[in-house]
């Protein structure tokens, strides 16, 4: 299975500010996605960041406020911009399918914006 | 639209006891249906169901999944305060775009007391 890292752990952040989050693979993987679990709420998906080309963004979620870059097979970015209380979420990265066609979640980023 | 729906949505048993969570859903492409166990912020891999009447077992969890009725359930035997968690079920989407999505359910809360 592969392993996923994530940065960072969790942070407090203000509102009108933009927080980073990193995604690092130990395998290079094709797809990768990034969700949302916002509190008491099951997962969403935000989007589909593939190496190469423009991510992919659910209904509900625009480039604008969510921008991702993936650089390489190995990595990716999920930036949550102009940020408001209603953020305050656990923002998790994915990879897969795999080769076992099984998805694994990074470890999560817990974001609280005050 | 991909929907998933769990039941029931929480759940308080006693050490021992055996319970059953149930996971239905409509998928426009089904690929697999995935069951997670979720503590404390990234949900962790249990199983991947791709065919019907085929039971998948790890110690004392099983499930099956039935693809005419489109369910799926879970089994917990001989529970453990250890298995306090959120178990979340997921299809993955096979078609085109969405390939790789995860669509969750809401999730049920199984609390276990001594």
């Amino acid at each position: 299975s592969a392993v996923i890292s994530q940065k960072p752990s969790r942070d407090i952040c203000q509102r009108g500010t933009s927080l980073t989050i990193q995604c690092q693979v130990d395998s290079q993987v094709t797809m990768m996605f990034w969700y949302r679990q916002q509190p008491g709420q099951s997962l969403t998906l935000i989007a589909t960041a593939n190496q190469g080309s423009e991510a992919t963004y659910e209904s509900g979620f625009v480039i604008d406020k969510f921008p991702i870059s993936r650089p390489n097979l190995t990595f990716s970015t999920l930036t949550v911009s102009n940020m408001s209380p209603e953020d305050s979420s656990i923002y998790l990265c994915s990879v897969g399918p795999t080769s076992g066609e099984t998805q694994y979640f990074g470890p999560g980023t817990r974001l609280l914006v005050l | 639209e991909d929907k998933v729906v769990q039941s029931p949505l929480s759940l308080v048993v006693h050490e021992g006891d055996t319970v059953t969570l149930n996971c239905s859903y409509e998928v426009t492409n089904f690929r697999s249906l995935l069951w997670y166990k979720q503590e404390k912020k990234a949900p962790t891999f249990l199983f991947m169901l791709t065919s019907s009447g085929i039971e998948k077992k790890s110690g004392r969890l099983s499930s099956i999944l039935d693809k005419k009725e489109l369910f799926s359930i879970l089994n917990i035997t001989a529970t453990q305060t250890g298995d306090s968690a959120v178990y979340l079920c997921a299809v993955s989407n096979a078609g085109g775009t969405s390939y790789g999505k995860l669509t969750f359910g809401q999730g049920t809360i199984l609390t276990v007391h001594p």
